[in-house]
């Protein structure tokens, strides 16, 4: 079984603190992603990686930094963490490109910045 | 006009009725579509993808697909209480640059006991 663990399922941090979201994937997944979900807007991408040191910004980068430095482990970095990035993160892997192939997803960490 | 999009529900059914679930999309240039389920509180999870032109079936799902109209969907047919989620569609694109997954905001699933 593909397995993506998340390092926190609830964080609660104050506004201006650097916040760090890991997750490791054991598949050798070549693409990990980073998204939010918030109600009413679904899931929206942030960063993604399709190899290692490699990142690429999706759709709401703004705010966010990642770190891909082993091909199993892909970190979201919030660099000072603001009330608007309290949300539903996240972390999916998939072995080949998007177009064919299926997304594992992580159980997700819940942040909420105070 | 959105990339991806789902009418938002709910949608709410009768245990063993064919439960339909539509999503459109607007990159012409899509070529491969999944629908994930999400139950409250948990990850999504895939249920069915497809690439072609027609219906493809697993079970007790259908997902169809018509690119002339940029149409997807995905039929439940004898819908159980366990079905009751969120149905995510997704759709690659290349819109922007890198190729990736863009997901629609889901459809809330009911099934009534």
């Amino acid at each position: 079984d593909v397995k993506v663990t998340q390092s926190s399922r609830y964080l609660v941090k104050r506004t201006g603190e650097k916040v760090f979201l890991e997750c490791v994937q054991d598949m050798d997944h070549e693409n990990m992603f980073w998204y939010r979900q918030d109600p009413g807007l679904g899931l929206r991408l942030i960063y993604f990686s399709y190899d290692v040191k490699m990142k690429e910004k999706g759709d709401i980068p703004e705010g966010y930094s990642v770190s891909r430095e082993k091909k199993e482990r892909f970190s979201l970095i919030l660099e000072s963490a603001s009330t608007n990035q309290t949300s539903m993160y996240l972390c999916a892997s998939s072995l080949f490109r998007v177009r064919y192939d299926e997304q594992f997803f992580g159980p997700g960490t819940r942040l909420t910045v105070l | 006009q959105k990339e991806v999009e789902q009418n938002s529900g709910p949608l709410s059914v009768p245990e063993g009725a064919i439960a339909s679930l539509n999503c459109t999309y607007s990159d012409r240039g899509s070529q491969s579509f999944f629908w994930y389920r999400q139950y409250s509180g948990k990850s999504p999870e895939l249920i069915m993808f497809i690439y072609s032109n027609g219906d493809k079936e697993d079970g007790r799902f259908t997902a169809q697909l018509n690119k002339a109209s940029q149409y997807v969907s995905l039929l439940i047919r004898d819908s159980q209480p366990s079905d009751s989620a969120t149905y995510l569609c997704a759709v690659n694109s290349q819109r922007g640059g890198s190729e990736k997954l863009v997901f629609g905001k889901g459809t809330k699933l009911t099934v009534n006991p």
